[in-house]
C-alpha cells in the first residue's frame, strides 16, 4: 500500500503556542488528505477533509481558525493547532487517498501526539 | 447519524485461539465497511472491506461476512498468532458521502505465547 509519513511523532509545547504537523504521502498524489483526532480509548475522530488546492472542509463542532489545514500540494498537508491548550493534547493522525493509491481507499500515516502543557 | 460500535478490549488470547471481534453498525442504506488494523508504532492499515451485503473480506487468515440483517461486519481469525497484536477498528463508509470513514472506538488484541 502506499506510504504515508507524519512529521513530527511526538510533541510538547506550551499552553498558548501554535504547533505545526505535516502530513506527507511518499509514492502518490494524494488529491484528498483527511485529519482526525483520536482520544485514549475514544475511536478517531474526522476533523477535516482537504484536497489539494482548495479550502478544507471542517465536520461540524471543529474550530477551523483553531485547526488551520493547508493542502497545497500532491505530497503535503500541514494542520496547525494555533494558540494550543491542555484540551488540545491528543493524537492526530492523518489519511490520503487519491490517483495511484487504490482509488477510495485511505492510507493512514502513524499519527503525532500533541501534548499541551 | 453514522455509528460504529465494537466489542471493548484488551482481548487476550492465547497463541492459537480462534478470535471473534464483535461489530455493528447503524447507517441509512447501504455503507461500505472495513477492518483496519494498527501495529505498535504504525498507521492504521486496510484489513478488509466488504462492499454489499453477503460479501465476505478475508485477508491474512482474518474474514467478515457483511450481514445486513443484524447490521454486523464480525472479524474473525482461526487461529491467531502472536505477530496479531494489535488494535483493530471496525469502520463504515456511508454510499455517497464522499471518503468519509466512521470508526468504532478500536479492540486491542494481545496474542501470548
Amino acid at each position: 500500500g502506499a506510504v504515508v509519513s507524519q512529521h513530527p511523532s511526538r510533541v510538547i509545547c506550551k499552553s498558548g503556542t501554535s504547533v505545526k504537523i505535516e502530513c506527507r504521502s511518499l509514492d502518490f498524489q494524494a488529491t484528498t488528505m483527511f485529519w482526525y483526532r483520536q482520544f485514549p480509548k475514544q475511536s478517531l475522530m474526522l476533523m477535516a477533509t482537504s484536497n489539494e488546492g482548495s479550502k478544507a472542509t471542517y465536520e461540524q463542532g471543529v474550530e477551523k481558525d483553531k485547526f488551520l489545514i493547508n493542502h497545497a500540494s500532491l505530497t503535503l498537508s500541514t494542520l496547525t493547532v494555533t494558540s494550543a491548550h491542555p484540551e488540545d493534547s491528543s493524537f492526530y493522525i492523518c489519511s490520503t487517498s487519491g490517483q495511484g493509491a487504490g482509488g477510495e481507499t485511505q492510507y493512514f500515516g502513524p499519527g503525532t501526539r500533541l501534548l499541551v502543557l | 447519524g453514522d455509528s460504529v460500535t465494537q466489542m471493548e478490549g484488551p482481548v487476550t488470547l492465547s497463541e492459537e485461539a480462534f478470535l471473534t471481534i464483535n461489530c455493528t453498525y447503524t447507517a441509512t442504506g447501504y455503507p461500505s465497511l472495513f477492518w483496519y488494523v494498527q501495529y505498535p508504532g504504525e498507521g492504521l492499515q486496510l484489513l478488509l472491506k466488504a462492499t454489499k451485503a453477503d460479501d465476505k473480506g478475508s485477508n491474512k487468515g482474518f474474514e467478515a461476512t457483511y450481514r445486513k440483517e443484524t447490521t454486523s461486519f464480525h472479524l474473525e481469525k482461526g487461529s491467531v498468532q502472536v505477530s496479531d497484536s494489535a488494535v483493530y477498528f471496525c469502520a463504515l463508509r456511508k454510499t455517497g458521502g464522499g471518503n468519509k470513514l466512521t470508526f468504532g472506538t478500536g479492540t486491542q488484541l494481545k496474542v501470548e505465547l
